[in-house]
This record gives C-alpha cells, structure tokens and sequence, in this order.
C-alpha cells in the first residue's frame, strides 16, 4: 500500500535562505509522485511532478524535487526563499492498480519566510 | 475563467440541515473527486468518480453522499450536517490518461456547522 509522511508540520526560513522541504513514500510500485501549494485561501496547485523520465524535476516558481529511490524520498527545495513562498506545501503519491488516479496526500508542510 | 468552480465559497449552516455542495468542471476531465482538509490531517478522500455511472466511497465517505449529474457535474450532500463535518472541502479532476493522473483543484468551499 502506498503512504506518504511528510516531515516537519511546520518549517520557517528567512528569504533568500534555502527552503527544504521532506517527503518520505512508500510504494509497492515505481510510484507516480507530486507537490502541490497552496497559497491562502485557494485550493491546491500543482507545482511539480515525478513521472520516471527524470530523477531531478523542475517545477514552477524556481522550485525543483530529487527523486531518490534508495531513500524513498522526494523532498522539494528552492535555492533562496521569497516571501511569497509562504503556503502550505503537500506531497502526494499516486495509487496505481485498479486504485490507478487517486492520490494519497501527505499531512502538509506550512512554510514560513520571515523578512 | 476557472476550470474547475465550487458553490458556495462560504456556508454557516446548523446541525441537522441538508446541504449540497456543488463541483462544475469545464477541463472535459472524466474523473472527479471530493476531498475534506482538516488542520494537520492533509485531504482526505470523501468519493470519487471514474465516468458518470461510476461512483466510489473514499476514505471517509460516513455522513456523505454524492451525485454525478453529467460528466462536467459533482455533488456532495450532507444529509444531515453534525459540527465535526466542519471543514474545508475540495473538488477536483483528473483525466483518464494513465499514467499521471494529476489532479486539479476547486477553490474549495468552507462549511461551518454550528
């Protein structure tokens, strides 16, 4: 069965500092993995996505994920942090068989950036 | 415009009520979703919808019903609404295509129950 954890509820950084940001899965199958943002009072946005063709994914907002399997993570980074970076961060795992479409959400990283 | 809208944005209801929240799509996608977001817990999944005929429990779908009036149609129904059902609660849509699935996302509707 497939789960994902996200590590750390919260996370503060000061802008222009890096942001990382942890998600560990666990999958059966080569899985299908994904963050999503959302910034206040919208709903969620797809910021990357790990489909297999690479193991480093760029996704929008200067933001990038690695995929490594050894670990069994995908955590997100950025290089230097804007405050409008600050939303709320989730990672999903995609199921696969005859689940094949529904995602399974991790518990969402709130990111902070201080001035 | 959006492609995926939810109404209402907003609703204050009381215990024991009916409400429906609604789900319009416009991305031509087949499969739809409603999920809640609880502070801490992430989304959960409430039912989904693979093609119109096909409707699934998710997850939590206790205290919840749902209808799939056409392929661009969603609706959740709470028949009788309790204070725990308080929340934020999301559509969204994926097409049929594998193997990515990503999802796309309603604003969402907050829902209090007094």
């Amino acid at each position: 069965a497939q789960s994902v954890t996200q590590l750390g509820s919260h996370v503060s950084v000061s802008e222009g500092a890096l942001v990382l940001l942890r998600c560990n899965y666990s999958s059966s199958v080569p899985p299908y993995l994904f963050w999503y943002v959302q910034y206040p009072n919208q709903g969620l946005q797809l910021l990357l996505k790990y489909t297999s063709a690479a193991t480093l994914v760029k996704g929008i907002n200067g933001f990038e994920a690695e995929f490594k399997k050894s670990e069994t993570s995908f955590h997100l980074t950025k290089p230097s942090a804007h405050m409008s970076d600050a939303a709320e961060y989730f990672c999903a795992v995609r199921k696969g068989g005859n689940q094949g479409g529904k995602l399974i959400f991790g518990q969402g990283t709130e990111l902070s950036v201080k001035p | 415009d959006a492609d995926v809208t939810q109404t209402p944005r907003n609703r204050i209801t009381k215990t024991g009520k009916r409400i429906m929240l609604e789900c319009s799509q416009t991305k031509g996608h087949d499969r739809m979703y409603w999920y809640r977001q609880d502070p801490g817990l992430g989304l959960q999944l409430i039912y989904y919808s693979f093609d119109v005929k096909d409707i699934n429990k998710g997850e939590i779908s206790d205290g919840y019903s749902v209808s799939r009036q056409a392929q661009a149609k969603f609706s959740l129904s709470l028949e009788s609404a309790i204070p725990n059902q308080t929340a934020l609660y999301f559509c969204a849509t994926s097409d049929s295509k594998p193997p990515y699935n990503e999802q796309f996302f309603g604003p969402g509707t907050r829902l209090t129950v007094l």
